[in-house]
């Protein structure tokens, strides 16, 4: 399983954009990026997935750079509801994956 | 609706005891997972399946047993082996076998050992 690596906290001002940055080196050629969001006491739920290039869906966009070995989850004028812990995730694009890794996750706090 | 439940959302052990937390999913979903999460931490695997009375173990299975007997459940025991069982637990579920799959999580439960 591809390791991430994300940094552990991140502070923004509402209305910004934010952007989160996952380092998986040893990503291999069928792992899926994907993120998820958790509030306090609630289960993760799921933001965006992508393999290559750009995915943008209603709430957040994801940027992969050629040789994957990074993503940047990018968050749009970020209110005081985003704050939250952002999860990185890689994972087998073919059968028999199952296992997922979740590592400590970003938290981001947005401030007033 | 569809989705997926935990109950209960709090539970309190003494120490000693075994306890059982239930994960249920009418998602028809074939993957089943239970993660335990710790304070200010991520979170860890503790038991994933695959397919009815097929499971494998995660990273902290010890201490914990489960059970994959129906599609839509996979109870999760937290055994007198575990030494220390106070945390937050969530069970998950995905659709495929595949990593390009999203998993819905449950609302978790959490468990104190008093």
């Amino acid at each position: 399983l591809a390791k991430t690596t994300q940094p552990i906290s991140m502070d923004s001002y509402e209305g910004q954009e934010v952007n989160i940055t996952c380092s998986h080196n040893n990503i291999a050629t069928n792992d899926y990026i994907t993120w998820y969001q958790q509030f306090p006491s609630q289960g993760p739920r799921f933001i965006i997935q992508g393999y290559k290039t750009k995915v943008t869906n209603e709430v957040a966009s994801l940027f992969i750079p050629a040789d994957r070995k990074s993503s940047t989850l990018s968050l749009p004028r970020v209110s005081l509801s985003d704050t939250a812990v952002y999860y990185c995730l890689v994972g087998d694009g073919n059968t028999n994956a199952g296992k997922s890794t979740f590592g400590d996750g970003t938290t981001l706090t947005v401030k007033p | 609706d569809g989705g997926i439940t935990q109950s209960p959302k709090y539970l309190f052990r003494k120490e000693g005891q075994n306890v059982t937390l239930s994960c249920e999913q009418n998602l028809n979903h074939d993957a089943m997972y239970w993660y335990r999460q710790d304070p200010g931490q991520g979170l860890r695997l503790i038991y994933y399946s695959q397919i009815v009375n097929d499971f494998q173990k995660g990273d902290i299975a010890e201490g914990y047993s489960v059970s994959r007997e129906k599609k839509e459940s996979f109870p999760l025991t937290v055994t007198s082996a575990q030494k220390n069982p106070t945390a937050f637990y969530l069970c998950a579920s995905m659709r495929g076998l595949a990593g390009n799959n999203e998993q819905f999580f449950g609302p978790g439960t959490r468990l104190t050992v008093l």
